[in-house]
C-alpha cells in the first residue's frame, strides 16, 4: 500500500508551548488529509479534513485556533497544537487519500504535555 | 444520525477462527473498511468492501451485505500477534469515514 510518514512519533513539551506534527505522503499525491485524535481505549475522533490549497474543515467542538492545520502541498500537511496544555496530551494520527480511494495512515504521534 | 456498531471485546483461542461483526447506519455508502490497530500504534489497512460478497486475503476475509447494513471480518488460524483492536469504518456519501469504536480481540494460547 501507499506510504504516509508522520513525524515525530513521540514528543514531550512544556505547557504553553506549541508543537508541530508533520504528515507526508511519500509515494502518492494526497488530495485530502485527515487529522484524528485518539484517547486511550477510545475510537478515532476526526478533528479536521484538509484539501490541498484550501482551508481545513474542522469538526464540531475542535478549536481551529488551537489546532492549526496547513495543507500547503499535495504531499505535506501539518498540525500545530498551539499553547499546549496537559489535556491536549493524546495520540494524534493523520491519514491521506488520493481522490476517493482508501485512506492510508501515518504512524501516529504521541504528544505528552507536562 | 450515523452509527457503527461492533462488539467491544472478543476472546478466541490460538489456531481457531473468529468473526467480528459490524453493523452500520450511515447517510450514503461508499465502501466499508476494516483496520487493525495494535496498542500504541496507528491503524493499518486490512480490507475494503464496496460490493456485496466475500473478499478473501490470506487468513483474513471480509464480508459485506449492503441491504442489511452488515459486515464481518473473519480471521482464520489465529496467531498471538492477531491480538489487537479491529476497527470498522464506513465511507459515507460525502466520502467521510465514520468509525466504529473498535473490537478488542484477545487471543489465548
Amino acid at each position: 500500500g501507499a506510504v504516509v510518514s508522520q513525524h515525530p512519533s513521540r514528543v514531550i513539551c512544556k505547557s504553553g508551548t506549541s508543537v508541530k506534527i508533520e504528515c507526508r505522503s511519500l509515494d502518492f499525491q494526497a488530495t485530502t488529509m485527515f487529522w484524528y485524535r485518539q484517547f486511550p481505549k477510545k475510537s478515532l475522533m476526526l478533528m479536521a479534513t484538509s484539501n490541498e490549497g484550501s482551508k481545513a474543515t474542522y469538526e464540531q467542538g475542535v478549536e481551529k485556533d488551537k489546532f492549526l492545520i496547513n495543507h500547503a502541498s499535495l504531499t505535506l500537511s501539518t498540525l500545530t497544537v498551539t499553547s499546549a496544555h496537559p489535556e491536549d496530551s493524546s495520540f494524534y494520527i493523520c491519514s491521506a487519500r488520493s481522490g476517493e480511494t482508501e485512506a492510508f495512515f501515518g504512524q501516529g504521534t504521541r504528544l505528552t504535555v507536562v | 444520525g450515523q452509527n457503527i456498531d461492533q462488539p467491544t471485546e472478543m476472546t478466541a483461542t490460538e489456531g481457531a477462527i473468529v468473526q467480528i461483526n459490524c453493523t452500520y447506519q450511515t447517510s450514503g455508502f461508499n465502501g466499508l473498511f476494516w483496520y487493525q490497530q495494535h496498542a500504541g500504534e496507528a491503524p493499518t489497512f486490512l480490507s475494503y468492501n464496496v460490493l456485496d460478497g466475500l473478499e478473501e486475503k490470506g487468513r483474513f476475509s471480509s464480508f459485506l451485505s449492503r441491504s442489511k447494513g452488515y459486515s464481518y471480518l473473519l480471521l482464520k488460524e489465529l496467531q498471538m500477534k492477531d491480538s489487537a483492536s479491529y476497527l470498522c469504518a464506513v465511507m459515507d456519501s460525502n466520502y467521510q469515514l465514520i468509525w466504529g469504536a473498535g473490537t478488542k480481540l484477545i487471543i489465548k494460547p
